[in-house]
């Protein structure tokens, strides 16, 4: 019962490095997004993917680009990290009758990423 | 931008006493959702309340949603140390595919 699996945990980049944070769900879920948690900002989503193949940008998409080749998978790079990225990210998923978002979201449980 | 604001922004009470957070929204939605998350944790959903209800329950959780005020109101009841978390309101707007969250409210339940 695995649900929604973020890796890594944590992780320490350079600046002007580049990483792929990992997400993986197995509910079948169509829906799935990506979200950074800064002190005092609450979450802001950065992208999301409304199914295999199709992905849009959320509020703060600079810096980072997705995609989703399969249903279960949706990795989020971060292409030049900067100090500006550190950040929690989290990843969630969801499946609503007509709309993915009429019913609950599954978070993972975050990644903390610092860049130094 | 910012769909929901939770107020207060942090709130602090004594174990057993009743917790209430409010939620105001700006444009209309289908649906107003709300989640927990513990310290270093993933967010986890309390309860989904649809634009057409009014009030909803679950265990010791009160929803209740106003769309003419836009806002929505999470009491917690005869709460416990275990409640010590923040709690945040969440937002799709009407059509859209964004799910957008409040900036949370701290709740510290004092044993």
């Amino acid at each position: 019962n695995a649900g929604v699996t973020q890796t890594p945990k944590f992780q320490v980049l350079k600046t002007g490095q580049s990483m792929t944070l990992q997400c993986a769900q197995d509910m079948n879920h169509e829906y799935m997004s990506w979200y950074r948690q800064d002190p005092g900002m609450g979450l802001r989503l950065i992208h999301y993917s409304v199914g295999a193949g199709i992905t849009d940008q959320g509020e703060v998409p600079n810096g980072y680009n997705v995609s989703r080749s399969t249903t279960e998978d949706f990795p989020l790079r971060l292409l030049s990290a900067a100090p500006s990225q550190t950040s929690v990210y989290f990843c969630a998923s969801s499946y609503g009758t007509g709309h993915p978002l009429n019913t609950e979201a599954f978070f993972g449980q975050g990644t903390r990423l610092t860049v130094v | 931008s910012q769909q929901g604001e939770e107020d207060p922004q942090a709130l602090s009470i004594q174990e057993g006493e009743n917790a209430t957070m409010n939620c105001s929204y700006k444009t209309s939605i289908n649906n107003l959702q709300w989640y927990r998350q513990n310290s270093g944790r993933g967010l986890v959903h309390l309860i989904l309340i649809r634009s057409n209800e009014r009030e909803k329950h679950s265990g010791r959780l009160r929803v209740t949603l106003d769309t003419s005020k836009k806002s929505s109101s999470l009491l917690i009841t005869a709460s416990r140390a275990a409640d010590t978390a923040s709690y945040f309101c969440a937002t799709p707007g009407a059509g859209s595919y964004q799910l957008t969250f409040g900036k949370g409210t701290k709740l510290s339940v004092i044993p």
